[in-house]
């Protein structure tokens, strides 16, 4: 399985943009990028997913390096809500099937007031 | 309001004795999985289904067993060959269809084995 890089942990300021990093220099043509996050004691949630181009939704934005091995998701305008382990995960190009997705440490944003 | 049931949220069991953990899902999702998540690490996969009737091992199955009889229902059993049951445990299900990109996650029980 190909393998992400993130930083152990970063900080940010309430109502400021978050860019979190992510290394996949192993990624192959076929593999999707996804986010997920987990709050204290929960289970993840999904944030978002890409494959070459960058990606928008009402959670945040990913931004995917144009040779794929690197890409960011951006909180445009974090609040103490957003604070919580962020996953990047490569997920493999499956037709049909279950998705074995592969969770690393992740990166723990921390939001100060 | 769809979503993924897991029960109890807090389990308390004695060393030697097998416990098992329930996971229900209202999502018509073919695909479901069992995680384990220790402290400050992330989360590992026990087994995973595709189908009913149907179940495979993930990355960490020793120590666990778990049964899929009905599409909502995905049990998992920790029995006492798990040498270090104490974690916390969590269900997700997925569609198995092309194109098919979000696991839901259950909001996870926490097992304390003493």
């Amino acid at each position: 399985d190909a393998k992400t890089t993130q930083p152990n942990s970063m900080e940010s300021n309430e109502e400021e943009p978050v860019h979190l990093p992510c290394n996949h220099s192993t990624i192959s043509g076929t593999d999707y990028i996804h986010w997920y996050r987990q709050l204290p004691s929960q289970g993840p949630e999904y944030v978002i997913h890409g494959l070459t181009s960058n990606v928008n939704n009402r959670m945040a934005s990913l931004a995917i390096a144009e040779d794929r091995k690197s890409s960011t998701l951006i909180l445009h305008r974090a609040t103490l809500r957003d604070a919580a382990v962020y996953y990047c995960i490569l997920r493999p190009l499956s037709i049909q099937g279950a998705q074995k997705l592969v969770f690393g440490q992740g990166t723990r944003l921390t939001i100060n007031p | 309001d769809g979503g993924i049931t897991q029960s109890p949220k807090y389990l308390f069991r004695k060393e030697g004795q097998n416990v098992t953990l329930s996971c229900e899902q209202n999502l018509n999702h073919d695909a479901m999985y069992w995680y384990r998540q220790d402290p400050g690490q992330g989360l590992r996969l026990i087994y995973y289904s595709q189908i009913v009737n149907d179940f495979q091992k993930g990355d960490i199955a020793e120590g666990y067993s778990v049964s899929r009889e009905k599409k909502e229902s995905f049990p998992l059993t920790v029995t006492s060959a798990q040498k270090n049951p104490t974690a916390f445990y969590l269900c997700a299900s997925s569609t198995r269809l092309a194109g098919g990109y979000e696991q839901y996650f259950g909001p996870g029980t926490r097992l304390t084995v003493t």
